[in-house]
């Protein structure tokens, strides 16, 4: 069973760094592109980026270039987001999800998402 | 401001059949498969149609999608109360801003 297992909320201050994970299992972790997903509070879907975690291949989206960082560790099938100063606006669920990437080009697996709330 | 454009909502009532529109541009549905997300409150989105009209195993055929140049449909029939969720469509946009594209999301009220 394919599965996408991030890890659980954080709350956080202005300023502070921040990694949050997502762990893949049931399938070939190296094969598929990972991508993440922002969901501001009673808001929409927005992509972040992607990477194929069989070479660390990264694109962002221009909205996000720059504010944050995203990687994976093959050897224990997880890929981060990270933040290095968070701000109060970072408050959202963001999503890890399997995309393919170069073929149907959906999302077929979401994690269950990671509330962060960033607040003084 | 979404790339892509939906309905803010639609409503119907059980047994019925509801429609949700997704509206792009040639950088974006027009020359990339379409995929349709539904998410339920408090959960994460799950695929309901991808490659504009294919359902993923479990996804039963009441749920149906099609595409015609830069626009995408999203059918729904035999309306549940448990079909009351949030619907997205998305898809690539080979633009500058390249990268996946989300609709802002239409709310379905199953009366």
């Amino acid at each position: 069973e394919v599965q996408l297992v991030q890890s659980g909320a954080e709350v956080k201050k202005p300023g502070e760094s921040l990694k949050i994970s997502c762990k893949g299992s049931g399938y070939s972790f190296t094969s598929y592109w990972i991508g993440w997903v922002r969901q501001m509070p009673g808001k929409g879907l927005e992509w972040m980026g992607i990477i194929y975690p069989g070479d660390s291949d990264t694109t962002y989206s221009p909205s996000f270039q720059g504010q944050v960082t995203i990687s994976a560790d093959k050897s224990i099938s997880t890929a981060y987001l990270q933040w290095s100063s968070l701000k109060a606006s970072d408050t959202a669920t963001y999503y890890c999800a399997r995309t393919n990437y170069f073929g149907s080009g959906s999302s077929d697996y979401w994690g269950q998402g990671t509330l962060v709330t960033v607040s003084s | 401001q979404s790339v892509l454009t939906q309905p803010p909502s639609v409503s119907a009532a059980p047994g019925q059949k509801v429609t949700i529109s997704c509206s792009g541009s040639s950088s974006n549905i027009g020359n990339n498969y379409v995929s349709w997300y539904q998410q339920l409150p408090g959960t994460a989105p799950k695929v309901l149609i991808y490659e504009n009209n294919k359902r993923p195993s479990g996804i039963p055929d009441r749920f149906s999608g099609s595409k015609s140049g830069t626009s995408a449909t999203l059918g729904i029939t035999g309306l549940q109360t448990g079909d009351e969720a949030d619907y997205y469509c998305g898809t690539w946009d080979s633009s500058l801003s390249a990268g996946q594209v989300f609709g802002g999301g239409t709310k379905l009220t199953v009366l």
